[in-house]
């Protein structure tokens, strides 16, 4: 199983937008709606930011929203702050009851 | 509040073996299904491979790359998940982090709650 592919950086100013995708296949992230994103600062375990392809858990800002078309899924974070600079990974469930990460993606804030 | 807690890295020969272990608190551990992910220095997320609960069998599954010398075991009676690694060879240095989705989230999806992750450092 190959890992989804996500661009390996991602930058916008503060209050701005940024938009990151992660490509699967037609066996994961097309077939499943089981795509999630989680946020991972340096030295810190990676934090889950939206599950089940458009979910939020509690206490994940509502500037965090995730999409899907096809096999391609998008996490947005909306009016960037500092404290969202870090980096993202997406996940999706490739069936037989195996998961895979994305590539990751290190998102600036300029 | 969920709590995992791993332990059980270190320093290990090429071609040794470790037994890492994640003990967990917060939710109802039997009822869960637990998962390994590691993360090498500097790379990114690779998921590992999870257990079921005991009343979904108990079925472990693992990644390709770590099939043959990865077991993925659990204790209900101790609330403890543990990943025995053989042979270990210098490709497996990583921090080794345990996570769940609890018993809230979907299994197959949502990685909700982590450990700080315990290293392993192969030395050839």
């Amino acid at each position: 199983q190959s890992a989804l592919t996500q661009p390996p950086s991602a930058s916008g100013s503060p209050g701005q937008s940024v938009t990151i995708s992660c490509t699967g296949t037609s066996s994961d992230v097309g077939d499943y709606n089981y795509v999630s994103w989680y946020q991972q600062h340096p030295g810190k375990a990676p934090k889950l930011m939206i599950y089940e392809v458009t979910k939020r858990p509690s206490g994940v800002p509502n500037r965090f929203s995730g999409s899907k078309s096809g096999s391609t899924a998008s996490l947005t974070v909306s009016g960037l702050q500092a404290e969202d600079e870090a980096d993202y990974y997406c996940s999706s469930y490739a069936g037989n009851n195996i998961n895979v990460f994305g590539t990751g993606t290190r998102v600036t804030v300029l | 509040e969920v709590q995992l807690v791993e332990s059980g890295g270190g320093l290990v020969q090429v071609g040794g073996s470790v037994t890492l272990s994640c003990a967990a608190s917060g939710f109802t551990f039997n009822y869960a299904w637990m998962t390994w992910v590691r993360q090498a220095p500097g790379k990114g997320l690779e998921w590992v491979g999870r257990i079921q609960s005991k009343t979904d069998g108990e079925t472990t599954t693992y990644a390709a790359p770590v099939k043959a010398r990865f077991t993925i075991s659990r204790d209900d009676s101790r609330n403890t998940l543990y990943l025995q690694i053989y042979n270990l060879q210098t490709e497996d240095t990583a921090v080794y982090y345990c996570t769940t989705g609890g018993d809230w989230f979907d299994p197959y999806d949502a990685f909700a709650f982590w450990g700080h992750g315990t290293m392993v450092t192969v030395s050839s």
